[in-house]
């Protein structure tokens, strides 16, 4: 199975920081790698699917890139609303699709 | 309003038996694969099974294979997940998700709140 490692596990930022989170593939998976936003108490939400492609309705401080095995997720300038946990998820391996172990995402 | 929603949670004994159900509403049910995904309290996410359209081709997690089964029963615009011989282990919320190929392979774009298992003595 292709196992998804994202640092850093857990991080502390301001409002108005640049932030960038980073997933590694055990294998190559070309640009088969989905994002997703989770607050307390609230399902996930897809944020960027295909390494780079933004979904419908999400902020454009937002952004995704990387191909192969590493990828990166950045928030050019965070917001109140973008503290909470962010999952990356492969879908190179058909209906064998993993996450990442998430990274925290905290007020400093 | 497109939309999921779980049912069929509970307590359960360890070696115990549950049938999950997913509910799917506002789409065309038999243009998507499912999944189902579970978070142990406190945990990150983790994949454990997929069905196509038709339910001719399955995945399932090792963690959850030879126990697990996913069905679906398009008819009723629903989705199952049989779970045989719990363990602790396998307490957690289980979500399930729609695939949308039309986005890309893999993208799970609308999510149930999901159905709180717990296997407990």
């Amino acid at each position: 199975d292709i196992q998804m490692t994202q640092s850093p596990s857990s991080l502390s930022a301001s409002v108005g920081d640049r932030v960038t989170i980073t997933c590694r593939a055990s294998q190559s998976i070309s640009t088969f790698l989905n994002w997703y936003q989770q607050k307390p108490g609230r399902a996930p939400n897809l944020l960027v699917y295909a390494a780079s492609s933004l979904q419908s309705g999400v902020p454009s401080r937002f952004s995704g890139s990387g191909s192969g095995t590493d990828f990166t997720l950045t928030i050019s300038s965070l917001q109140p609303e973008d503290f909470a946990t962010y999952y990356c998820q492969q879908s190179y391996s058909s209906a064998l699709y993993t996450f990442g172990q998430g990274t925290k995402l905290e007020i400093k | 309003e497109v939309q999921l929603v779980e049912s069929g949670g509970g307590v359960v004994r360890p070696g115990g038996s549950l049938r999950l159900s997913c509910a799917g509403s506002g789409f065309q049910f038999d243009d998507y694969d499912m999944t189902w995904v579970r978070q142990a309290p406190g945990k990150g996410l983790e994949w454990v099974s997929g069905i196509n359209w038709n339910g001719g081709s399955t995945g399932y997690a090792d963690s959850v294979k030879g126990r697990f089964t996913i069905s679906r029963e398009n008819a009723k615009n629903s989705l199952y997940l049989q779970m045989d011989g719990l363990r602790a282990d396998d307490t957690a919320l289980y979500h399930c998700a729609r695939e949308n190929e039309g986005i890309a392979p893999g993208v799970l774009d609308i999510w149930g709140q999901g159905t709180l298992v717990t296997v407990s003595s």
